[in-house]
């Protein structure tokens, strides 16, 4: 079956510790992102990235760090400087056309939700 | 940058009527709108989009219309079932963007 793979599915922080939210994808997807949800408050983008090496900064990236060094693989890292990191957070993907237009739907990981202990 | 805002926030139907959500945007470039659909703990999930170039797109019970002039598209739910009972999000994008907008999300609740 070909999807979006998120893991884990809980995750639990404790004070000044770093912790890696994994996401893949056998898609062969080019485009990948993470959102983060919060109640009331929608999807807002934390990371993007078009291509393996490469990768933006989106509307909410202080606090996150990010790497792309394979396409099927966009891990991020929820560092001790996110002081608020309680949340939904969201992984997806999407077909670039050869343009690079994102203009494609985009394909959503199930998952992973992150608690402060 | 884009700014996407969603209303209403919370609607509640009866079984069988129709339900309405609107989106209006704010960069005149945005030429795709997607909305995708997340039910309860699920993962949200594609249920229609539409580009630029047309000004309404139907499929099955859904249906999305788009007015480029006044920079709003909506999504219309005809007949609804408690089974569309859900959080639906619209979003936007332009082209080489390389990312979208999303709106802050509609909870639908159809009662039956």
């Amino acid at each position: 079956d070909g999807g979006i793979t998120q893991s884990p599915k809980y995750l639990f922080r404790k004070e000044g510790q770093n912790v890696t939210l994994s996401c893949e994808q056998n898609l062969n997807h080019d485009a990948m992102y993470w959102y983060r949800q919060d109640p009331g408050q929608g999807l807002r983008l934390i990371y993007y990235s078009q291509i393996v090496n490469d990768f933006q900064k989106g509307d909410i990236a202080e606090g996150y760090s990010v790497s792309r060094e394979k396409k099927e693989s966009f891990p991020l890292t929820v560092t001790s400087a996110q002081k608020n990191p309680t949340a939904f957070y969201l992984c997806a993907s999407s077909i670039l056309t050869m343009a690079g237009n994102s203009n494609q739907p985009q394909h959503f990981g199930d998952g992973t939700r992150l608690s402060i202990l | 940058g884009e700014n996407v805002e969603q209303h209403p926030s919370t609607l509640s139907v009866q079984e069988g009527d129709s339900a309405v959500i609107k989106c209006t945007y704010s960069d005149s470039a945005s030429n795709y709108f997607p909305w995708y659909k997340q039910e309860l703990g699920k993962r949200p999930q594609l249920i229609i989009d539409i580009r630029s170039n047309v000004g309404e797109k139907k499929d099955q019970r859904i249906a999305v219309t788009l007015n480029k002039t006044a920079k709003h598209f909506s999504l219309h739910i005809t007949e609804t079932q408690p089974e569309d009972s859900a959080v639906y999000f619209c979003a936007a994008s332009k082209r080489n963007a390389g990312k979208s907008t999303f709106g802050d999300g509609t909870t639908l609740t159809v009662k039956p």
